[in-house]
Parts: structure tokens; C-alpha cells; sequence
């Protein structure tokens, strides 16, 4: 069965490190999305792209964050410096319709500490 | 206020019980509801997908969507441990990304 592949799955850093996470999606989904979930919280959106377009980065700290999908298919999400609050999952989601309509698949997640 | 409200829980049940969660919503234009189940970490994965209000019903789960309320519901008859894990409702509106509820854990004891 297909899946959404994420790398590394745990990753611990100090403050003000740079941290990259990648995303491999579901073949065929041009939708990706990029959520971050804090403990005992829900998901919520970092960056929507469709192919290779940005669709949605309204909620990314655009100062710290950045992510791009440059052909389109894997996704890399990058946190430049890292800092004590970003500790969170972040989670790589695809589908194969864009927005609500679509069924979102999820990657297992990676878990960033910050120390 | 967040969009999507959901009691975190823990809501603890013995096995067998009859098990109802709940979300309310703020945003009208909300047409698509669902609920994913994320056991501990783990990503989410689907559950239910409803489109607009009325039930559904897939084994021992079922959906309901109230849009007059804003209020989505989902029940699960006799729950079993395997069940024990996080519910998030998660709803949207055409090609926006989906707004997650904080998650619902549930603990069913055997």
C-alpha cells in the first residue's frame, strides 16, 4: 500500500540550530501539505502546495520557516534558527484533490525536540 | 476563539460501552467533515468523511453533522481497546485546507 514517507522520524536540536524535515508523498498527489501538531493538540497548517505552487503559506513564520517543492513531487521543510516552541510533530499530509474534498494522507510524522 | 472546538478528554470506558464525540464549529461555510483516529505517534488516518449534514454509517461508527447547530458527533458501539487512540474531527470548505479539532483521547479498558 502506497504511503507518505518522512525523514528523520525523531530529531533532536539546540536553539538556534536549522533543521530541514522531508516528505516524500503518495505517487500521483499533487496536493501536499505540511502541519505541525503540538502535544496534546490538533493539527495545523504550516503550508499547502499544489504541485509545485504555494497554495496556502498563510500561517508559516516566514522568518524562521520555509518549505518548497521544487519539482513538484518531495516537499522539504526547513526551520532556520530552531527555537525552545518549535518542539512539536510536524506531519506531511498528500492527496490527489486539493482542499477539503480530498482524502488526506498522512506520513508517520517527525518529532522535533529543541533543547 | 478557534474555529473548531473539541473536548481533550481523556475519556476512559469499559469495553463494549457505546462511545460519543464531539465537535462544535464557528465557520458556516464549512460543507466537508471528517474524523481521523491517530494512535500515539502516529500519524492521523480517516475514519469518517461526511458532506453536509445528515448520518453515516460505516460498521460500528457513526457520523452525524447538525449544520443548524454547527455540532458534528461521532459514536462508537461496542468499543473495543483496539479503539483506544485520538479523535480529531476536521472539517473545510472546497479547495481550503481542512481546520483540525484539538483531538479527543479515549481509553477503553478490556
Amino acid at each position: 500500500e502506497a504511503e507518505v514517507a518522512q525523514s528523520p522520524r525523531y530529531k533532536i536540536t539546540e536553539k538556534s540550530q536549522a533543521v530541514a524535515f522531508w516528505c516524500d508523498p503518495i505517487s500521483g498527489h499533487a496536493t501536499l501539505y505540511w502541519y505541525r501538531q503540538i502535544l496534546g493538540q490538533g493539527p495545523e497548517l504550516l503550508v499547502q502546495f499544489q504541485d509545485e505552487s504555494v497554495v496556502d503559506d498563510s500561517q508559516l513564520p516566514k522568518d524562521r520557516f520555509s518549505a518548497e517543492r521544487l519539482k513538484g513531487v518531495d516537499s522539504t521543510l526547513k526551520i532556520q534558527p530552531a527555537e525552545l516552541g518549535d518542539s512539536a510533530m510536524y506531519l506531511c499530509a498528500s492527496s490527489s484533490i486539493q482542499g477539503a474534498t480530498g482524502e488526506l494522507f498522512f506520513g508517520e510524522g517527525s518529532r522535533l525536540t529543541v533543547l | 476563539q478557534k474555529e473548531v472546538e473539541q473536548d481533550p478528554g481523556p475519556l476512559s470506558v469499559p469495553e463494549g460501552a457505546i462511545v460519543s464525540l464531539n465537535c462544535t464549529y464557528s465557520n458556516s461555510a464549512f460543507q466537508y467533515f471528517m474524523w481521523y483516529r491517530q494512535y500515539s505517534r502516529k500519524g492521523p488516518e480517516l475514519l469518517m468523511y461526511t458532506y453536509s449534514s445528515g448520518n453515516k454509517e460505516d460498521g460500528r461508527f457513526t457520523a452525524q453533522v447538525d449544520k443548524s447547530s454547527k455540532y458534528i458527533s461521532l459514536f462508537i458501539r461496542d468499543s473495543q481497546p483496539s479503539d483506544s487512540a485520538t479523535y480529531l474531527c476536521a472539517m473545510g470548505t472546497g479547495r481550503r485546507a481542512l481546520t483540525f479539532g484539538s483531538g479527543t483521547r479515549l481509553q477503553v479498558q478490556p
